[in-house]
């Protein structure tokens, strides 16, 4: 089946310092993955999504993430933190419409 | 364009009572998907409606039951609540069962 597994529930950067957050799947066929953000008490929001058109996949507020089959994983980016990028991450795959999430990672941005 | 939308925001039932929440789909979407999300965990897919019939199925019991009506929105219902139904509930709509997927702000249900 189908799954994703984020690795580290809490990471902690600070402004203007790399964010990456990890996300690695399990899928015996090629994977829609996807990477949503939620603000406190607020729905999803999608970041951005993989549908095997190219690796490395640009989203919105300059995250972006890299599809490595090798390393089945789908770790997401962002150059330079904002006080703003400060929310819970998922990671996300989709067999056939019914999404499978990782348990989340928490972002922290320290000024 | 409107977004997804529910309702409504907050609800507060007791143990054994019955729910009702309400999703209409982003404007263009023929799908329904609803999740539930407990606190500090992930969303976990409940169920998926698309022509007015549930097409997948989560992992949970027949207490959960829904219904999509022709205008493409969507309703969630909920029997004899238990404490740990209380959760935020997520709808999200797509053009297609397989499609991406784009939320709604949620339901949060509180089960005393």
């Amino acid at each position: 089946a189908q799954s994703v597994t984020q690795l580290g529930s809490h990471v902690s950067v600070s402004e203007g310092a790399l964010v990456l957050l990890r996300c690695n799947y399990s899928s015996s066929v090629p994977p829609y993955l996807f990477w949503y953000v939620q603000y406190p008490n607020q729905g999803l929001q999608l970041l951005l999504k993989y549908t095997s058109a190219a690796t490395l996949v640009k989203g919105i507020n300059g995250f972006e993430a890299e599809f490595k089959k090798s390393e089945t994983s789908f770790h997401l980016t962002k150059p330079s933190a904002h006080m703003s990028d400060a929310a819970e991450y998922f990671c996300a795959v989709t067999p056939a419409g019914d999404m499978r999430f990782g348990a989340g990672t928490r972002l922290t941005v320290k000024p | 364009d409107a977004g997804v939308t529910q309702s409504p925001t907050h609800l507060i039932k007791t143990r054994g009572q019955q729910v009702t929440l309400r999703c209409s789909p982003k404007s263009g979407h023929d799908t329904v998907s609803w999740y539930q999300q407990a606190l500090g965990q992930g969303p976990q897919f409940i169920f998926q409606y698309y022509e007015e019939e549930e097409r997948q199925r989560g992992n949970f019991p027949d207490r959960f039951s829904g219904h999509q009506f022709p205008n493409y929105s969507s309703e969630l219902n909920v029997n004899a609540l238990l404490l740990g139904d209380s959760a935020l509930y997520l709808c999200a709509s797509s053009l297609g069962t397989a499609d991406t997927q784009y939320f709604g702000p949620g339901t949060r249900l509180t089960v005393l």
